[in-house]
């Protein structure tokens, strides 16, 4: 499946360190979102972006940022994590966000360890 | 804004039939509802979506009564390969326009050989 790419699909990071994930759809939509995922939890949604545009910031703490350059691309810089944000990320798209009959499509992730 | 309730776990043999109930009595006429399937370390997989009545595609079948309150996620004669959690979602477009999808914690199906 070479819908929605991530990259790397593992990381393990310092406190300090700033890292980027990367995700890349070849599906043509115009939505794409981030997701975390911790053990044994529901997906929490982190953002949303629409034709480029950030649309929702589910209270998402500040050490984490996105950036949206186009409809193809999504990434979340990450910056003086901690611990408890060890997770699976996950990227998702879809035609777009507008509507309730949206099918999301997901990448495989990228499991992040914070040490 | 609506919400689902599921069944946390569900537990089924090779080659029986499962259907896995979703509750949503706040549904909007807008709504429509779509099941995604995750199995463990990767992203959810998008299963079945419908509006009303019955949909059946090559994986599963999904029934909604006339009131839209609940629906039902039916998998045919499961495999081993079918253990995986089961998620229900509910459009919701509440908010300025923008859907926010909205995962629970899902329906946890084990199949046992």
């Amino acid at each position: 499946e070479t819908g929605v790419t991530q990259t790397p699909r593992h990381l393990v990071m310092g406190m300090t360190n700033k890292k980027s994930l990367k995700c890349e759809q070849h599906l043509g939509h115009n939505a794409m979102y981030w997701y975390k995922q911790s053990a044994k939890k529901p997906l929490e949604l982190m953002f949303v972006y629409n034709f480029k545009e950030q649309t929702e910031n589910n209270s998402v703490p500040s050490r984490f940022s996105p950036e949206c350059p186009n409809s193809s691309h999504l990434f979340l810089h990450l910056h003086t994590l901690q611990p408890e944000d060890s997770a699976l990320y996950l990227c998702a798209s879809s035609q777009d966000a507008s509507g309730g009959a949206e099918t999301q499509y997901f990448g495989p992730g990228t499991r992040l360890l914070v040490l | 804004l609506a919400k689902t309730t599921q069944p946390i776990s569900m537990d089924s043999y090779e080659g029986q039939e499962v259907n896995i109930t979703c509750s949503h009595n706040n549904i909007a006429t807008n709504d429509y509802i779509t099941w995604y399937q995750q199995f463990p370390s990767q992203g959810p997989r998008f299963i079945i979506q419908g509006y009303k009545t019955k949909v059946t595609n090559e994986v599963a079948s999904l029934f909604i009564p006339a009131d839209r309150k609940s629906s039902t996620l039916s998998l045919p004669r499961v495999s081993l390969s079918d253990t995986a959690v089961y998620y229900c979602l509910v459009g919701d477009g509440s908010s300025g326009g923008s859907y926010i999808p909205t995962f629970g914690r899902g329906t946890s199906l084990i199949v046992h050989p």
